[in-house]
């Protein structure tokens, strides 16, 4: 069955820490992938995708995500957070008309 | 552009009711989609619809369903509400169909009592 793992599922920096956030998935053939953000109070914000080409995914506010086809991963980084990075993190993937969301993942930044 | 507006924001209803949220996507998208988020489940897809026509449908029983419009607005509708209904419902409007890059309104939180 196809399905999106997130394999943390609360995550707790401080400022200027290096954060990675894991996804894999488990899909055949071509797929898409995403990071959306949730925001405390606010909706789903597409932070990055990919769709095909460099499988180093730069998104916004600094955010990058690396496609490893061998691995069926697509994890997020960022080199330094924020405090204002605390939200709910969530991976999805599409392929086969099919669309799944991982768990999610919530990160805390600590000022 | 007005981004995706979902209707009514909060509802509460009582088992057995049923309910029909209103979402009316980005001006010019015409695929919708819509999801059930719980705190136990996560983001689940319920179904899709483009050009009035649903294309993919979620692992979700018969009495949640769906329907789009010509000017692409969507609703869903929950009959014979359950407890377990109780979620907060997402609608994603997209240019294309296929879960292109989709964009997401701030939801509808349902709670059944």
């Amino acid at each position: 069955a196809q399905s999106v793992s997130q394999h943390n599922h609360h995550v707790i920096l401080s400022e200027a820490a290096s954060l990675e956030l894991g996804c894999n998935y488990s899909y055949g053939g071509t797929v898409n992938l995403f990071w959306y953000v949730q925001y405390p109070g606010q909706h789903l914000q597409l932070l990055l995708k990919y769709f095909s080409g460099d499988p180093l995914v730069k998104g916004i506010k600094g955010f990058e995500a690396e496609f490893i086809k061998s691995k069926f991963s697509f994890n997020l980084r960022k080199p330094s957070v924020q405090w204002s990075d605390t939200a709910e993190y969530f991976c999805a993937v599409t392929g086969n008309n099919d669309m799944r969301f991982g768990a999610g993942t919530r990160l805390t930044v600590k000022p | 552009k007005a981004g995706v507006t979902q209707t009514p924001r909060y509802l509460i209803k009582t088992r057995g009711q049923q309910v029909t949220l209103s979402c009316s996507p980005i001006s010019g998208h015409r695929s919708v989609s819509w999801y059930q988020q719980t705190p136990g489940q996560g983001l689940q897809f319920l179904f899709e619809y483009f050009s009035e026509t649903q294309r993919n449908k979620g692992n979700f029983p018969g009495r949640f369903s769906g329907r789009q419009f010509s000017n692409s607005r969507s609703e869903m509708n929950v009959s014979t509400l359950e407890l377990g209904d109780s979620a907060l419902y997402l609608c994603a409007s997209s240019l294309v169909a296929g879960h292109e890059v989709a964009f997401f309104g701030q939801g509808t939180r349902l709670t059944v009592v």
